[in-house]
């Protein structure tokens, strides 16, 4: 499949710990953020997402945090395991813009 | 449910020609919206079709061109391909009535090698 980022920052993590993958947004009117994961010669698959609003949100397995002082995003994910090998990046929207503005991405290894 | 497919997954083109890539979204999604993946510049976004309208437009030069079609399907044209436009084309649908805002499904991408 596809390579995407052959040469992004690397989190190696052993299987059964939590991970945390960060992320520094870029504007700060921006008002809404996602996290992407992205397989190996798929596309990018939405995962969790929170407002400006808020600054902390939780899914299965998984927690944003937002600190909009210093403009920063993280991904928590709890119990890391081999599936969540991949490719994850932060997108920041802002809505009098209407664009998204994407990170580069970490790359996620799932130690056994 | 289907997801979004995307054709071909695969081209190689040489300077200065066109290519078309072609974008089939999910049943019931009226948007369709257009990335640039490269190793350098990551995700970058092109345009948005919604109604067969452009909805939102991103920084590309005009050579980046897009349609759609009545049943929602999308084309993306590059026109006088240069080198730097190899990269990975992602096309992603959405059911569109909360704008950019809706969660996104992306495609499997398509692959464009310019030589």
């Amino acid at each position: 499949g596809e390579s995407v980022g052959l040469h992004l920052p690397t989190l190696s993590v052993q299987e059964g710990d939590n991970s945390i993958i960060n992320c520094a947004y870029s504007n700060s009117a921006s008002d809404y953020f996602i996290w992407y994961k992205q397989e190996s010669g798929k596309g990018p698959q939405f995962i969790i997402d929170i407002r400006s609003n808020m600054d902390k949100r939780q899914g299965q397995r998984v927690t944003v945090l937002l600190n909009k002082t210093v403009k920063h995003l993280s991904l928590q994910i709890a119990a890391t395991q081999p599936g969540d090998s991949a490719v994850y990046f932060c997108a920041e929207y802002t809505s009098g813009t209407y664009k998204y503005i994407f990170g580069t991405g970490t790359r996620l290894k799932v130690l056994a | 449910k289907a997801g979004v497919t995307q054709t071909p997954r695969y081209l190689i083109k040489t300077r200065g020609q066109q290519v078309t890539l072609s974008c089939s979204p999910i049943s019931g999604h009226r948007s369709v919206s257009w990335y640039q993946q490269t190793p350098g510049q990551g995700l970058q976004f092109l345009f948005e079709y919604f109604s067969e309208t452009q909805r939102n437009k991103g920084n590309f030069p005009g050579r980046f061109s897009g349609r759609q079609f009545s049943n929602s399907r999308s084309e993306m044209n590059v026109s006088t391909l240069e080198l730097g436009d190899s990269a990975l084309y992602l096309c992603a649908s959405s059911l569109g009535t909360g704008g950019l805002l809706d969660e996104q499904f992306f495609g499997p991408g398509t692959r464009l090698t310019v030589l």
